[in-house]
């Protein structure tokens, strides 16, 4: 199975520092390239994604940033808050069949 | 925003006994709906693609008759775990994309089940 390879697995970040998770994919037909938020014990929620067409995407104060050529992408955490810490994953795939990344464990200290 | 509701969201069952598993859509109809199984503090794994009104599309390595999937409506699909082990332990979570083919998935709340 094709994979998405995510780092790092952990992160600790210091309240209103900027956090950085990274992707990388392998299968060029990918074209939906979304990050999950997710809380212990329920299931993942949308919070921002990308078609290759674009090199970068800002929702408030997440950024994705896509570097086709590469075959990476990343989330970008602007002003970090405590309430952001949870799991991030990222995804890719096209027409919904979406392979996951391994998760990122956030921790943003108050 | 478009809902998808799971139940239960955790069962405890005895080795040997069949849960099953519900996930609806509440305010949009759904001809696909996808399940996932996440481990503890791992990602989510695809076991396969329901689909309304035929089969059920499974993945490499999914048994089919362990993992028994019914899509009888259009806003409800249902997981039983047949013969349940405690290898079978594990956060089930159902998803259904969006009306507007945009590429988002919605997901459930989970359902955790505990195998004894």
């Amino acid at each position: 199975q094709q994979q998405v390879k995510q780092s790092p697995q952990s992160l600790i970040v210091q309240k209103g520092g900027i956090s950085i998770i990274n992707c990388a994919y392998e299968n060029t037909a990918f074209d939906y390239f979304p990050w999950y938020q997710q809380f212990p014990g329920k299931g993942p929620a949308l919070l921002i994604a990308i078609r290759p067409d674009v090199s970068e995407k800002k929702e408030g104060r997440f950024t994705i940033s896509f570097n086709k050529s590469a075959k990476q992408f990343s989330l970008h955490i602007m002003d970090s808050q405590p309430g952001d810490s949870a799991t991030y994953f990222c995804a890719a795939g096209r027409t919904y069949k979406y392979i996951f990344g391994t998760g990122t464990r956030l921790k943003v200290l108050a | 925003g478009a809902v998808v509701s799971q139940h239960p969201s955790w069962v405890i069952c005895k080795s040997g006994t069949s849960v099953k598993i519900e996930c609806r859509s509440l305010d949009f109809q759904a001809t696909t709906m996808f399940w996932y199984r996440q481990f503890p503090k791992q990602s989510l794994m695809l076991m396969a693609t329901s689909n309304e009104g035929s089969k059920a599309t499974y993945e490499q390595g999914v048994e089919k008759d362990k993992f028994l999937i019914n899509h009888a409506s259009l806003t409800l699909s249902t997981l039983t775990v047949t013969s349940a082990h405690p290898e079978d332990s594990s956060f089930y979570i159902c998803s259904a994309p969006d009306r507007g083919n945009t590429g988002e998935l919605f997901f459930g709340e989970g359902s955790r089940l505990t195998v004894l």
